[in-house]
């Protein structure tokens, strides 16, 4: 079945801490994508980043960084530096199997980044 | 710039009320969807539509029904509204396939209280 764990609940970190939040996934699909979202206190949730399971390398925006390792079924997110405008819930997601582009998220984590 | 919008931002009801939340996208995306968010379960997809007049059950569609009569509008319907549907409930839509790939563009969310 199609699972995704995020087994941190919330993290707290104080500025310019590094900090990553990681999420575990089960699929029974052998090509798929990953996503991660973001959620401000405004509710709206953003879209971080895709990857497809092709492609293991791990990817840098800015002070975001994804590490994306298929023999763990892991795709971790770390935030360098952390500000306090990255507070906010972060949600891991995968799609559902047999496509329609249904996702399925993670419980999310809450991070707190404090001055 | 393209936009997901949730008519109310907060709604407070009575047990026993028929509720509709409304959603209406402007990107001419064929798939909409309603989840509902709730502390440490993440987002769970109630239904979901990839055409007018199309819907699909997702993981958690008892007490809820939904209608597109539009391609841009997508309707959350509560038929007799109980406590235990008090969430935060979230919109989005997609394009089936290409370039943006699996990726949604949410609404800001409605939060509903049943009294």
């Amino acid at each position: 079945a199609q699972k995704v764990t995020q087994a941190q609940t919330e993290i707290s970190v104080v500025e310019k801490e590094d900090v990553t939040l990681d999420c575990v996934y089960e699929t029974r699909d052998t090509t798929y994508y990953l996503f991660w979202y973001k959620q401000p206190p405004s509710g709206e949730l953003v879209f971080l980043i895709r990857r497809n399971s092709f492609d293991e390398q791990n990817e840098i925006s800015g002070r975001y960084s994804w590490n994306f390792q298929k023999s763990t079924s892991s795709f971790n997110f770390t935030i360098t530096a952390s500000q306090v405008v990255d507070s906010a819930v972060y949600f891991c997601a995968l799609p559902f199997f047999g496509g329609y582009n249904k996702l399925i998220f993670g419980a999310g984590t809450r991070l707190a980044v404090h001055p | 710039d393209v936009k997901v919008t949730q008519s109310s931002r907060y709604l407070v009801k009575r047990t026993g009320e028929k509720v509709f939340l409304e959603c209406v996208q402007d990107m001419d995306h064929e798939n909409m969807f309603w989840y509902r968010q709730d502390p440490g379960l993440g987002l769970r997809l109630i239904y979901f539509s990839y055409d007018v007049k199309m819907k699909e059950k997702g993981d958690i569609p008892e007490g809820y029904s939904v209608s597109r009569e539009k391609k841009e509008r997508f309707s959350l319907i509560l038929e007799s509204a109980s406590t235990n549907q008090t969430s935060m409930y979230l919109c989005a839509s997609s394009l089936i396939t290409g370039g943006d790939g699996y990726g949604y563009t949410f609404g800001s969310g409605t939060r509903l209280t049943v009294v």
